[in-house]
């Protein structure tokens, strides 16, 4: 089945940038949506379609899809984007959602 | 304002059933494809179920095919999930969450969860 790659964990100091990758083959072919997920809460999207923002999601949070990477970029980082982060497709083959493993952003 | 309601979860024994319900509001649930989404106790997500806005259409992940079953009541607004044959692994909290008018395989909104736990 179709695998998706996050690194573990990301840092980043306050007022940086972030950038957050998902690994996948071709991924760039495929729909790609980020979810933050902050402790004890449910996951809420950020991102979805590559690059499409929901409304109330800070214009900080932007996405991007080409070949074999996702990226997920937070610009100016604030103490509150301090999550767990998630790509995710939709595996046509198998008609199935994937998540990536996530990776913990840590604002230091 | 969408919400999203799960309930049902509880502590169940091993091989027992049971079924998860998710009361929608603030949107046309008929015109909403929806999922089932897992998250094991430190784990990650994973993908259970799915099914289209009219319910004719169902998809399953490989870990659960057979013993879930994926259903929608829109003149109640009620997303449920049937589990069977439950085993230990199948201990997470359960979120459901909305897609678009068709499958587009992705998740614009989420309950708040409901958690099950399989053990004897």
């Amino acid at each position: 089945s179709y695998v998706l790659t996050q690194p573990p964990s990301v840092s980043v100091a306050p007022g940086q940038t972030a950038r957050i990758t998902c690994g996948g083959d071709n991924i760039g072919s495929k729909s790609v949506h980020w979810y933050q997920q902050k402790p004890g809460q449910a996951p809420v999207v950020v991102v979805y379609d590559d690059y499409d923002r929901p409304s109330g999601i800070p214009e900080r949070f932007s996405g991007s899809n080409s070949g074999n990477t996702a990226i997920l970029t937070i610009s100016r980082v604030e103490a509150g984007d301090e999550a767990d982060y998630f790509c995710q497709v939709w595996d046509s083959i198998i008609d199935h959602m994937v998540f990536g493993g996530g990776t913990k952003l840590t604002v230091l | 304002q969408v919400q999203l309601v799960e309930s049902g979860g509880g502590v169940v024994q091993p091989g027992r059933s049971l079924r998860l319900s998710c009361a929608a509001f603030g949107f046309t649930f008929s015109s909403s494809a929806m999922h089932w989404v897992r998250q094991a106790p430190g784990k990650g997500l994973e993908g259970v179920a799915t099914i289209s806005n009219d319910g004719s259409i169902k998809f399953y992940a490989d870990s659960v095919k057979g013993r879930f079953s994926i259903s929608r009541d829109s003149s109640k607004n009620t997303l449920y999930l049937q589990m069977n044959s439950l085993r230990a692994e199948d201990t997470a909290v359960y979120y459901c969450a909305r897609d678009g008018q068709t499958i587009f395989g992705r998740a614009l909104d989420w309950g708040q969860g409901t958690l099950v736990t399989v053990s004897s």
